[in-house]
């Protein structure tokens, strides 16, 4: 079955990067698109872009550009999603989610909480 | 790009229908077939209820419909149980080639 299994959660300081990971399995990574999605507190869910495994095209939320990096691993089947200049704004639950042929995210990731607090 | 619009609440009783709507515009909902709804449980991560706005996945149960008229798209739940009561998210593909989804609403069953 698609599992999708995100790395832990991490405490930053403003101004630091973090990195979250999600590995993927139980169906042929390059086959599908990747979304990321990220959700503060008590609040709804913001996409932040979507990566291609198969060639690592990309295209990201305008809002993010700049401080967004999405890349992958196809030899461990692993997507990454690297945001700098934190703020605290940027607390949230992170998600990777596969993207199905129409845009829409079948499989979810567990989700990383991000924290950021001087 | 700005949110979709959705109502904040909705609620109803075990057995009765509800709709929760999803508002956009001609460069996202009213241009394209690629709606989607979530249901997303406190603590959990969201789930896919429909995907091009009236298909659904499946193991999602019957009692969940989409359409879309225009700009606007409509999630149907018929015969309410309990276990309805959730957040529920839509998103719709964009002219800039992103996603965006709507602030979410709360399904209150009475």
């Amino acid at each position: 079955q698609v599992q999708l299994v995100q790395s832990g959660a991490e405490v930053k300081k403003p101004g630091a990067s973090v990195k979250v990971s999600c590995k993927a399995s139980g169906y042929t990574f390059t086959s599908y698109y990747m979304h990321w999605v990220r959700q503060a507190p008590g609040e709804g869910l913001e996409w932040m872009g979507v990566i291609n495994p198969d060639g690592g095209a990309i295209s990201y939320q305008q809002k993010f550009q700049g401080r967004v990096t999405m890349t992958r691993d196809t030899s461990t089947s692993t997507v990454y999603m690297e945001l700098s200049s934190l703020r605290s704004e940027d607390t949230a639950v992170y998600y990777c989610a596969r993207a199905a042929d129409s845009w829409s995210a079948d499989n979810w990731g567990q989700g990383t909480l991000v924290s950021i607090s001087s | 790009q700005s949110a979709l619009t959705q109502p904040a609440s909705v609620s109803g009783s075990p057995g009765q229908s509800i709709t929760i709507s999803c508002t956009g515009t001609s460069s996202d909902i009213g241009g394209y077939t690629y709606v989607s709804w979530y249901q997303q449980h406190p603590g959990k991560a969201p789930k896919l209820m429909i995907y091009d706005v009236s298909n659904r996945p499946s193991g999602v149960s019957n009692r969940f419909s989409g359409s879309k008229s225009g700009n606007t798209a409509s999630l149907t739940i018929s015969g309410l149980q309990a276990e309805d009561e959730a957040e529920y998210f839509c998103s719709s593909y964009t002219n800039s080639r992103t996603l965006v989804f709507g602030g979410g609403t709360k399904l209150a069953v009475l």
